[in-house]
């Protein structure tokens, strides 16, 4: 099945700024998700984006997708230390009902 | 709601041991996912039911693994025997209807 790769791997920030995190696909998507994982913890969803949508927000959170580029990013504004963790998309192609397949993530480190 | 509950939350044990991973869903969520994180292969789904039927294990990797879920409120992820490369932590997660799966803490494996 398909994955999700992150690009990159590991990003590290000072307080305040923007952090950008991007994602690629391979196939046709039903939609495209965005999770967060604080070390030690389960993984939290954060925002869905659906493969007719080109931008969703949520607080700080800004998603894009093209799927011409088969690609999202995932854009922190003005972080915070609290945003420190590992950030993964999860890609539901069009041919399964609920199954997810994750990428690698991103490590993102937000220094204060 | 008390969202995913999975126990135990850590288990060591000796190569050849049986294991027991528990799960409970959130109320009224008719899927179930168990995955499998590592650090090289990242987060592998195992497999996943709708209403507590199996709909694809194809991610299970061998027979020493088993999944059961005999309701609505309940799942088992068994290991038997258990070896030290199945040393991993291993998620639940539920969803309803909509695309957002809901994970639990996870139990942390140690197969020494």
């Amino acid at each position: 099945s398909q994955q999700g790769e992150e690009d990159p791997q590991a990003l590290s920030i000072q307080e305040g700024e923007n952090a950008t995190m991007n994602c690629s696909y391979k196939t046709s998507i039903n939609n495209l998700q965005w999770y967060r994982q604080n070390s030690g913890r389960g993984l939290v969803h954060l925002i869905l984006i659906r493969s007719n949508e080109r931008e969703k927000h949520s607080g700080r959170l800004r998603v894009t997708l093209d799927t011409s580029k088969k690609s999202s990013s995932l854009l922190i504004t003005a972080s915070r230390a609290a945003d420190t963790a590992s950030y993964f998309c999860a890609i539901q192609d069009s041919g399964s009902a609920r199954q997810l397949t994750f990428g690698s993530g991103t490590q993102l480190t937000v220094l204060p | 709601d008390a969202g995913v509950i999975q126990s135990p939350r850590h288990e060591v044990t000796e190569m050849g041991q049986e294991v027991t991973l528990r799960c409970k869903p959130i109320s009224g969520h008719d899927y179930l996912f168990w995955y499998r994180q590592t650090m090289m292969r990242g987060l592998e789904l195992l497999i996943y039911f709708n209403n507590n039927v199996p709909i694809d294990d194809s991610g299970m990797p061998e027979d020493r693994f088993s999944a059961k879920m005999p309701n609505a409120s309940f799942s088992t992820l068994k290991i038997q025997p258990s070896e030290p490369r199945d040393s991993a932590v291993y998620f639940c997660a539920s969803s309803f209807l909509e695309e957002t799966q809901y994970f639990g803490p996870g139990t942390r494996l140690l197969v020494l």
